[in-house]
């Protein structure tokens, strides 16, 4: 199976900061990379589509890119609606894995 | 505007059985991909099952892989999982998503709309 680890898991931030979180996978997932936002007691939200491909209504701030193992998202002006998990999922092969998350607070 | 609906939810032994529902609108159902995600309590993001628009093709997570069924109805634009021999380990929010293509092999699969979850718990 493919492992997906994220970093760091957590971070603290302040509004205006430029975040980038990492996501690694163990073996090759070419670009079949998503990512998605989760706010607490809401459904997970699709940021970036296949490593870079920004969603139809999400904010340009926000930008992916990576191929193969190494990824990375990245908010390039930190706003107060953007404190919340960051999931990044592969589903380049089965079991399709999401990563255990990266918690972005105040 | 797209909406998902899930229903079915609730307390169920261990051993038991519960039947989830999603009920689909503001888009052509048959045209896309549906799965089943569950985030235990506190926990991350599990993709559950995943079934192609024309239902020929399914996947399963290892986790529910004999107990748990996906299917559809594309003339009620409904998705359902049905669930046995259900663990306390099952126990998590299940939300119902659309991909944003057709079938899910060979393309990026990417849920671009959720419902609100429902919550199933395993007790006794």
């Amino acid at each position: 199976d493919i492992q997906m680890t994220q970093s760091p898991s957590s971070l603290s931030a302040s509004v205006g900061d430029r975040v980038t979180i990492t996501c690694r996978a163990s073996q090759t997932i070419s670009r079949h990379l998503n990512w998605y936002q989760q706010k607490p007691g809401k459904a997970p939200k699709l940021l970036i589509s296949a490593a870079s491909s920004l969603q139809s209504g999400v904010p340009s701030r926000f930008s992916g890119s990576g191929s193969g193992t190494d990824f990375t998202l990245t908010i390039s002006s930190l706003q107060p609606e953007d404190f919340a998990t960051y999931f990044c999922h592969q589903t380049y092969t089965t079991p399709f894995t999401f990563g255990p998350g990266t918690k972005v607070v105040i | 505007e797209v909406q998902l609906v899930e229903s079915g939810g609730g307390l169920v032994q261990p051993g038991g059985s519960l039947r989830l529902s999603c009920a689909a609108s503001g888009f052509t159902f048959s045209s896309y991909a549906m799965s089943w995600v569950r985030q235990a309590p506190g926990k991350g993001l599990e993709l559950v099952s995943v079934i192609s628009g024309s239902d020929s093709t399914t996947y399963y997570a290892d986790s529910v892989k004999g107990r748990f069924t996906i299917s559809r109805d594309n003339s009620k634009n409904t998705l359902y999982v049905q669930m046995r021999s259900l663990r306390a380990e099952d126990t998590a929010v299940y939300y119902c998503a659309k991909a944003l293509t057709f079938d899910f092999t060979m393309v990026v699969l990417a849920l671009d709309s959720w419902g609100q979850g429902t919550l199933v718990t395993v007790s006794s």
